[in-house]
């Protein structure tokens, strides 16, 4: 079963523009981690945010984590079309943290 | 140049056969996985180790097998009992929270 769940599924902006993705999960986590897929390639890590953390920066990126809501959302500033792909959200599973649960994932296209 | 290497990038297979995926890191990581990726859907766990010389199934194992006999390999076989095949293959390591991924193999059996 999946932990998480992103939505939308697709998204689709013009360069520039800000894009959100947001992430449920069900159980309680000690980490939520972020990862971006581009075409055909292999998952990159993006970020990840502790459960004692409400936000974290890196570059251009936003993560927030509320785990009253059991959700997380990811914010791109000033997008580019070289953003465009794939944006996953994985979580610990809750009796074995060694295995990551991934989520079906955003399909993020930014046009020029 | 470290990182995580798979190969091939793309292989084609008849049914019924049986095919080997090769999975390579260089990062010294304890942990490897490997995770099914069907067309617009998430990941879905097959087998992972944690340690040489021993390893757990994953979500849908079945129909797949593992051997993790060094610590910088961890190959794959699917084997002709696995019903559909077809998939995107992706593996990864870690040494903590965070996976490292390799480029994916896409298998395509007829």
């Amino acid at each position: 079963s999946q932990q998480g769940e992103e939505d939308p599924q697709a998204l689709s902006i013009q360069e520039g523009e800000n894009a959100t993705m947001n992430c449920s999960y069900k159980t309680s986590i000690n980490n939520l981690q972020w990862y971006r897929q581009n075409s055909g390639r292999g998952l990159v890590h993006l970020i990840l945010i502790r459960s004692n953390e409400r936000e974290k920066h890196s570059g251009r990126l936003r993560v927030t984590l509320d785990t009253s809501k059991k959700s997380s959302s990811l914010l791109i500033t000033a997008s580019r079309a070289a953003d465009t792909a794939s944006y996953f959200c994985a979580t610990p599973q809750r009796y074995n943290t060694d295995k990551l649960i991934f989520g079906t994932g955003t399909r993020l296209q930014v046009f020029p | 140049d470290g990182g995580i290497t798979q190969s091939p990038k793309y292989l084609f297979r008849k049914e019924g056969q049986n095919v080997t995926l090769s999975c390579e890191q260089n990062l010294n990581h304890d942990a490897m996985y490997w995770y099914r990726q069907d067309p617009g859907q998430g990941l879905r766990l097959i087998y992972y180790s944690q340690i040489v010389n021993d390893f757990q199934k994953g979500d849908i194992a079945e129909g797949y097998s593992v051997s993790r006999e060094k610590k910088e390999s961890f190959p794959l076989t699917v084997t002709s009992a696995q019903k559909n095949p077809t998939a995107f293959y992706l593996c990864a390591s870690s040494m903590g929270n965070e996976q490292y991924f390799g480029p994916g193999t896409r298998l395509t059996v007829t």
